[in-house]
């Protein structure tokens, strides 16, 4: 499985675009790159999922270069809500599926 | 859908009892993943199931713990004897294979407290 890293915290105000970067520099060509959201006394919640480009849903943008060795995920106008840790994940399904959940990345948001 | 259902919310107990959290995957689903998460070590797969059938269980901390799925819609983690060092925030999630990317619903934890 590819290892990634991803800063441990990200602070933020209210209304900013929030974007969180993750390295993956060893993905390989059958990964997806997965995000998920987990807030305090909750457990993980999917946010997103790529391959390669960009990729938007109701909730977050995920930006994946040519190369795919890293990946953005951006989180636009961000509310106190979005107070989490953030977790980027690259695996590969092929028949199973097997998450390896990082530190993950808290981010803060403030009034 | 109720979404995956955990029980008990909250679980304290002392040193050498028996603990046995309880799930309820997402019907229909064919994976359920049990994790342990703490400050510490963060989130860790134990062990996983695919139609009731442990395919992994390399996570698995020690021989203390087991896990079995006797249905589709119910699974157990056993720990026994518990020791303080098991406290941490257990989760279950379940998923569904479908040829393509899929995603892990989870439930809402365990927290675990081993006096």
């Amino acid at each position: 499985l590819a290892k990634t890293t991803q800063p441990i915290s990200m602070d933020s105000y209210e209304g900013q675009e929030v974007n969180i970067t993750c390295s993956h520099n060893n993905i390989a060509t059958n990964d997806y790159i997965t995000w998920y959201q987990q807030f305090p006394s909750q457990g993980p919640r999917f946010i997103i999922q790529g391959y390669k480009t960009k990729v938007t849903n109701e909730v977050a943008s995920l930006f994946i270069p040519a190369d795919r060795k890293s990946s953005t995920l951006s989180l636009p106008r961000v509310s106190l809500s979005d107070t989490a840790v953030y977790y980027c994940l690259v695996g590969e399904t092929r028949g199973y599926s097997t998450l390896t959940f990082g530190k993950g990345t808290m981010l803060l948001v403030s009034p | 859908d109720a979404g995956v259902i955990q029980s008990p919310r909250h679980e304290v107990t002392e040193m050498g009892q028996e603990v046995t959290l309880r799930c309820k995957p997402i019907s229909g689903h064919d994976y359920l993943f049990w994790y342990r998460q703490t400050m510490m070590r963060g989130l860790e797969l134990l062990i996983y199931f695919n139609n009731n059938v442990p395919i992994d269980d390399s996570g698995m901390p020690e021989d203390r713990f087991s896990a079995k799925m006797p249905n589709a819609s119910f699974s157990t983690l056993k720990i026994q004897p518990s020791e303080p060092r098991d406290s941490a925030v257990y989760f279950c999630a379940s998923t569904l294979t479908s040829g393509r990317p899929d995603t892990q619903y989870f439930g809402p934890g365990t927290r675990l407290t081993v006096l």
